[in-house]
């Protein structure tokens, strides 16, 4: 069982239609992460929240809007997606990004697969 | 920059044979070292870790050793079976870094 949660599952959209990821984990992890996976191919880093405050953003586009309520939660806003912007979505969680709690490995749940029409 | 490098695939192997998976790295310092393993439909799962010289990983049966000297992980076990077909990444985090580099990835078939 994966101590990442994430919803939904699947995710059909529109391009015009506005949607947001969840992400949850309860390991008392102050890092979390968004990366995007296309088929095939490794996950790529997206997003890096470090004690709830937006640490990294590897150049995504602003139709992806991050949101991290609470050290549990993570979210993903999704606005005017395009048609390449389908993909695997993952969500992950270290114990931290920095000085001792670095190179921790990084736990990830099961993803949102999402698919724009 | 650093880098990780797998052997590509699909390997396909009959159940019960030794399986070796090749990694190589290139990072400065004393990065991390990781095998993640991704069955279809899923995330990844975090499979074994190393994070100095000469440690080796291991989970369910698989193992790995962080050779410095060669700047390899490689994955084995010796019998795998028809429920370990899946996708297997190596990844490093670089020395004092938050960030996973991550392999090409390498597909596995196990046949009965």
């Amino acid at each position: 069982d994966t101590e990442v949660t994430q919803t939904p599952k699947h995710l059909v959209m529109g391009m015009t239609n506005k949607k947001s990821l969840k992400c949850e984990q309860h390991m008392g992890h102050r890092a979390m992460y968004w990366y995007k996976q296309k088929a095939k191919k490794p996950p790529e880093l997206m997003f890096v929240y470090s004690y709830e405050k937006l640490s990294i953003n590897e150049s995504v586009p602003s139709r992806f809007s991050p949101e991290c309520p609470n050290s549990s939660l993570l979210n993903l806003h999704l606005h005017a997606l395009q048609p390449e912007d389908s993909a695997l979505y993952l969500c992950a969680s270290s114990r931290g990004t920095g000085g001792l709690l670095s190179n921790q490995p990084q736990h990830f749940g099961d993803g949102t697969r999402l698919s724009i029409l | 920059g650093d880098s990780v490098t797998q052997m590509e695939g699909p390997v396909t192997l009959s159940e019960e044979a030794f399986l070796t998976i090749n990694c190589t790295y290139t990072a400065t310092g004393y990065p991390s070292l990781f095998w993640y393993v991704q069955y279809p439909g899923e995330g990844l799962q975090l499979l074994l870790k190393a994070t100095k010289a000469d440690d080796k990983g291991s989970n369910k049966g698989f193992e790995a050793t962080y050779r410095k000297e060669t700047t390899s992980f490689h994955l084995e076990k010796g019998s795998v079976q028809v429920s370990d077909s899946a996708v297997y990444f190596c990844a490093l985090s670089p020395d004092s870094s938050y960030k996973l580099i991550f392999g090409s990835g390498t597909r596995l078939l196990v046949r009965p």
